[in-house]
């Protein structure tokens, strides 16, 4: 079934070095997803995107790379800085005939960045 | 700031009540999504309502209700509050019933006593 899991929940990375946050996915189905960003009292922010027909994909500072042999998803962050300590969280979605493509979230990782 | 606006921002109910929380969609948006964030978990699909219909729903029962209104703005409507209930609530805008470029509010934060 749909499941989206993480493999640590907290991540602590000193400022300016980088960070990966991994994802693990069990849907081999699932052919899009997402990583979000999510600070204390605030909705999740879209990060970056990345299909399945895509192995990567760069952003400002952020790489997503996804790896279906073995359904795991990574979110690299270059340079961290104070402003990126919040908690992350992977999601993915179906395909779907009927366009109510829903999103299923991963639990989430804390990341904390030490300045 | 994504545009998506939630009320109330905090709300505190009792067991057995019925509680409304509503939305107001981003500009030019159509389509309402609305999950359900426990503490320390990651956001639950409830619903999605496109064009003012039910585009779809997650795993959770039918006191969990909602509307959407020709401005596209919506309501989470939670019937028989049950202690679980009590969690961030979020509603998330997009254009097109795509899960893709959701932006997401702030939430709603119930407590059910």
């Amino acid at each position: 079934g749909e499941s989206v899991g993480l493999h640590l929940p907290t991540l602590s990375v000193q400022e300016g070095d980088n960070s990966i946050i991994n994802c693990a996915y069990s849907n081999s189905a699932s052919d899009y997803f997402i990583w979000y960003k999510q600070e204390s009292g605030k909705g999740p922010q879209f990060i970056i995107d990345i299909r399945s027909n895509m192995d990567k994909r760069q952003g400002q500072r952020v790489t997503v790379l996804l790896n279906k042999t073995v359904k795991h998803l990574s979110l690299q962050i270059a340079a961290t800085q104070p402003g990126d300590s919040a908690v992350y969280f992977c999601a993915e979605t179906l395909p779907s005939n009927f366009g109510n493509e829903k999103l299923t979230f991963g639990t989430g990782t804390r990341l904390t960045i030490i300045p | 700031e994504t545009g998506v606006t939630q009320s109330p921002t905090h709300l505190i109910k009792t067991r057995g009540q019925q509680v409304t929380l509503r939305c107001s969609s981003q500009s030019g948006h159509n389509t309402v999504s609305w999950y359900q964030q426990a503490l320390g978990q990651g956001p639950q699909f409830i619903f999605q309502y496109y064009r003012e219909e039910e585009n779809g729903r997650g795993n959770f029962p039918p006191r969990f209700s909602g509307l959407q209104f020709p401005n596209y703005s919506s309501e989470l409507n939670v019937n028989a509050l049950e202690l679980d209930d009590s969690a961030l609530y979020l509603c998330a805008s997009s254009f097109g019933s795509s899960s893709e470029k959701l932006f997401f509010g702030s939430g709603t934060q119930l407590s059910v006593l």
